[in-house]
């Protein structure tokens, strides 16, 4: 059974603070989702990393794949109120001819002014 | 945007009584899926579908069923439901283009009484 653990599970931070939070597992994935949800919302994707090593960033928020594919860092620069939310990772597995989103429990990050 | 709808995006019910949930997109995506989402937990596939007529269950042991007879519409129904049943349920699509993105809905928040 693969199982995506996300750390920490609340993060209460003040704006303009630095934050990082991370998304583990055994299991070896194709390609990682992170995503942000919003109060009375469904997710949205944020970024797809494929590559071993990857890293990518949008504008204050950096994603990073693990080198081994089982692991995934979000770090946010000067975190913002509009940051608030509950970020989830999903890690993209192939199974049963199709592939399959496998999420985490996310973390649920609230920046205050 | 995405344009993926749900309906009722919140219920109120009795055990017992047979409900629906509502679940469009007009993306003309083939894949859709329904998960249910409670505090603190992982988002759970609970149904997929890859196209008009094709069903399956998700990893998550439901008593809900599904239909796909349009491509565009995936209800979910409760035959009977029960306290147990409460939880957010969340509706969403993606595309045959390999990248997995999912587009949800806003969900359905649903408490049985």
């Amino acid at each position: 059974t693969q199982l995506l653990e996300q750390s920490p599970q609340f993060l209460s931070i003040q704006e303009g603070e630095n934050l990082t939070v991370y998304c583990n597992s055994s299991s070896v994935f194709s390609s990682l989702q992170w995503y942000r949800q919003e109060p009375g919302e469904g997710p949205v994707l944020l970024v797809t990393v494929v590559t071993g090593g990857e890293v990518k960033k949008l504008k204050r928020l950096t994603f990073q794949f693990g080198d081994a594919r089982k692991d995934s860092s979000l770090h946010i620069t000067a975190a913002q109120p509009g940051d608030t939310g509950l970020y989830l990772c999903a890690g993209i597995v192939f199974s049963g001819g199709y592939n399959k989103l496998i999420f985490g429990a996310g973390t649920r990050l609230a920046v205050h002014p | 945007e995405a344009d993926i709808y749900q309906t009722p995006r919140y219920l109120v019910i009795g055990t017992g009584k047979k409900i629906t949930l509502e679940c469009s997109q007009t993306m003309g995506h083939d894949k859709m899926y329904w998960y249910q989402q409670d505090p603190g937990m992982e988002l759970h596939l609970i149904h997929y579908s890859y196209g008009v007529n094709s069903t399956e269950k998700g990893d998550l042991s439901s008593e809900s069923t599904v239909s796909r007879i349009r491509t565009e519409h995936f209800p979910l129904t409760l035959e009977s439901a029960r306290p147990s049943h409460t939880s957010q349920y969340l509706c969403a699509s993606s595309d045959r283009d390999g990248r997995e993105t999912q587009y949800f809905g806003p969900g359905t928040r649903l408490l049985v009484l």
